[in-house]
């Protein structure tokens, strides 16, 4: 079943304005990440937050987690040309010493300068 | 680099041709994953190996067929593929329950 639904589909800021993505899934989970990825390129890790924490800080970025709602939300501050991304949540079952990460959609950043 | 090398980056290839995907790991990872990236569409979770021991295999048809022969390694054998098998296969590593390090990808066109 598919987990991790990122909204909106696609955001476009300018330089300095704060972008906000959301992520709502199904099922119960050990966590839930967020990651970036560049135009055909790889993804990259950006932050993991547990299901028994509320919020995180990275930087920039801020993540919380509402298990009750079952939804999550990355926000960048202070955004730049180079956070032009797309964005996505994956949420992770957990397993005994591996994870496997169902990934949504995710979100296309766009960051004018 | 992310630790994570993938080879060969782009790959053309006939539906009657064999040809293999190769992954790289030197971060010490106990987990390898082969996920597949199709345009307008989730990354899809092919394979999984634990310790070179394969834990996961999300229903992928036999025309893709996964090797791992050490904890460093991971091989996807492709035959026999169809035009839509085209899409941009990515490979990871992670350390028991954390996050994941990918490769660049490689981008595959089935004709």
């Amino acid at each position: 079943s598919q987990q991790g639904e990122e909204d909106p589909q696609a955001l476009s800021i300018q330089e300095g304005e704060n972008a906000t993505m959301n992520c709502s899934y199904k099922t119960s989970i050990n966590n839930l990440q967020w990651y970036r990825q560049n135009s055909g390129r790889g993804l990259v890790h950006l932050i993991l937050i547990r299901s028994n924490e509320r919020e995180k800080h990275s930087g920039r970025l801020r993540v919380t987690l509402d298990t009750s709602k079952k939804s999550s939300s990355l926000l960048i501050t202070a955004s730049r040309a180079a956070d032009t991304a797309s964005y996505f949540c994956a949420t992770d079952r957990g397993n005994s010493g591996y994870s496997t990460l169902t990934f949504g959609k995710g979100t296309m950043l766009l960051v004018s300068p | 680099e992310t630790g994570v090398t993938q080879t060969p980056r782009h790959l053309v290839m006939g539906m009657t041709n064999k040809k293999s995907l190769k992954c790289e790991q030197h971060l010490g990872h106990n987990a390898m994953y082969w996920y597949k990236q199709s345009a307008k569409k989730p990354l899809e979770l092919m394979f999984v190996y634990n310790f070179k021991e394969q834990t996961e295999n999300n229903s992928v048809p036999s025309r893709f067929s996964p090797e791992c022969p050490n904890s460093s390694h991971l091989f996807l054998h492709l035959h026999t593929l169809q035009p839509e098998d085209s899409a941009l296969y990515l490979c990871a590593s992670s350390q028991e329950v954390a996050g994941y390090t990918f490769g660049s990808g490689t981008r595959l066109t089935v004709v």
